[in-house]
């Protein structure tokens, strides 16, 4: 089976640079997916990291350490609109999702 | 335009009144996934489908069913609902993997009386 946990809840502030982190257990590894969920919208795709390191796409990058179980997505450049959910989902024979971090970014 | 397509988006019911979510994709996606998302509980898996003809069991299959008899379809069947199956439900798809990026639909929110 697999286990994921990410922080529940974090606060940034627009401007700034946030990581959100996730570690997770499984029982194989195919990768790890980072997706963005706005309140009351489907989440959408934002990265997927089967190899280690950083993979940078815009103001966001998500980093993978295979060996450690763990990964983060970093905002840079804070926005408004980046207040949403932000899930973290792992990859083995099934994808498992976590339970998300709510992000709220004020000003 | 690609996308996942879910119906209804809103539905009261009562319990045991056999209902069906339906979802469609225009994609050509070979694997298909229902996922519930309820309140502290995240995203759980309710059944998926690598291919036509081909589903298997999630983390929370209990009370649902569904098939896949044509590539773009895979409805959610809930034979006789109850209460706790009250929720938001999410179809995905993805080209042909598991480890492939998912397109969700809209989302479904279901409430049994």
């Amino acid at each position: 089976g697999q286990n994921i946990d990410q922080p529940t809840e974090m606060t940034a502030t627009e401007g700034a640079i946030v990581q959100i982190n996730c570690t997770y257990q499984t029982s194989g590894f195919n990768g790890l997916f980072w997706y963005q969920q706005h309140a009351g919208e489907a989440p959408t795709f934002l990265s997927y990291n089967v190899l280690d390191g950083l993979e940078e796409k815009g103001r966001f990058s998500s980093f993978l350490s295979r060996s450690k179980g763990y990964s983060y997505l970093l905002l840079k450049e804070l926005q408004m609109k980046d207040s949403a959910s932000y899930l973290c989902a792992a990859v083995d024979q099934k994808v498992t999702f976590g339970t998300g971090t709510k992000l709220q970014v004020i000003p | 335009e690609a996308q996942v397509t879910q119906n209804p988006r809103y539905l009261i019911t009562v319990t045991g009144k056999k209902l069906t979510v339906t979802c469609s994709q225009n994609m050509n996606h070979e694997y298909m996934s229902w996922y519930r998302q309820d309140p502290g509980l995240g995203l759980r898996q309710i059944y998926y489908s690598m291919n036509v003809e081909v589903t298997d069991k999630g983390d929370v299959p209990e009370g649902y069913k569904v098939s896949r008899k044509e590539k773009r379809n895979f409805p959610l069947i809930l034979e006789s609902p109850s209460p706790n199956q009250t929720s938001l439900y999410f179809c995905a798809s993805s080209l042909d993997s598991i480890a492939g990026e998912l397109f969700f639909g809209e989302g479904s929110r279901l409430t049994v009386l």
